[in-house]
């Protein structure tokens, strides 16, 4: 069975500071996309970073990047120079070969002025 | 290009009553998917559509149902509502499917159901 892990509910930092968000996945399958979203208290749903299970090298985008660790089935979020509109609900998320996105139970990170 | 837009926005239906939520999605995409989201369970898969075939399915009763159309636009319908069904209704749409592993999706805004 596919299943995401995401062992922090609740995170604080301290503005300007970077912060790592954890997630563990399971699947058997060896071809998998991993996905970071943001879900601010408005409600809407923002992807923020993809990393394949081939590829390479970490993902980044802007101030995010993937810490992948393969063997560890790690897929961990490190926001660096955290602000104020980085507080939010952060979801992993992984889509194996012809099946749906599963998501996990998410990350509410605060950042402290 | 404009959003994946949901319509209503928020809902309040009683007991029992049937209720049907409207998503357009993002011109082009042709793969609409839709999730429930509730403080309890999260993030919940209910089913993707793809050229107007459902193509997965999530574990929820048959009371949920949903149907895409031909320009790509897609509705779900839930049938004898019941307290539990209390929701934040999430819509996403995307441009591949199925064997694309970056399957990025773009979220509407939800519709937010309150069964009393």
């Amino acid at each position: 069975a596919q299943k995401i892990t995401q062992t922090q509910p609740g995170m604080f930092v301290q503005e300007k500071e970077a912060v790592t968000l954890d997630c563990t996945y399971d699947t058997s399958d060896p071809s998998y996309g991993l996905f970071w979203y943001k879900q601010p208290s408005s409600g809407e749903m923002i992807f923020l970073i993809y990393q394949g299970s081939y590829d390479q090298q970490n993902a980044t985008e802007g101030r995010y990047s993937l810490n992948f660790q393969k063997a560890r089935k790690s897929a961990n979020l490190v926001i660096s120079a955290s602000q104020l509109g980085d507080s939010a609900m952060y979801f992993c998320a992984m889509k194996t070969s012809y099946d749906k996105v599963i998501f996990g139970p998410g990350t509410s990170l605060s950042v402290i002025p | 290009k404009a959003g994946v837009t949901q319509t209503p926005r928020y809902l309040i239906k009683t007991r029992g009553q049937q209720v049907t939520l409207s998503c357009s999605p993002i011109s082009g995409h042709r793969s609409v998917s839709w999730y429930q989201q509730t403080p309890g369970q999260g993030l919940q898969f209910l089913f993707e559509y793809f050229s107007e075939t459902q193509r997965n399915k999530g574990n929820f009763p048959g009371r949920f149902s949903g149907r895409q159309f031909s320009n790509s636009r897609s509705e779900m319908n839930v049938s004898t509502l019941e307290l539990g069904d209390s929701a934040l209704y999430l819509c996403a749409s995307s441009p591949s499917l199925g064997g694309d592993l970056y399957n990025e999706q773009f979220f509407g805004p939800g519709t937010r159901l309150t069964v009393l």
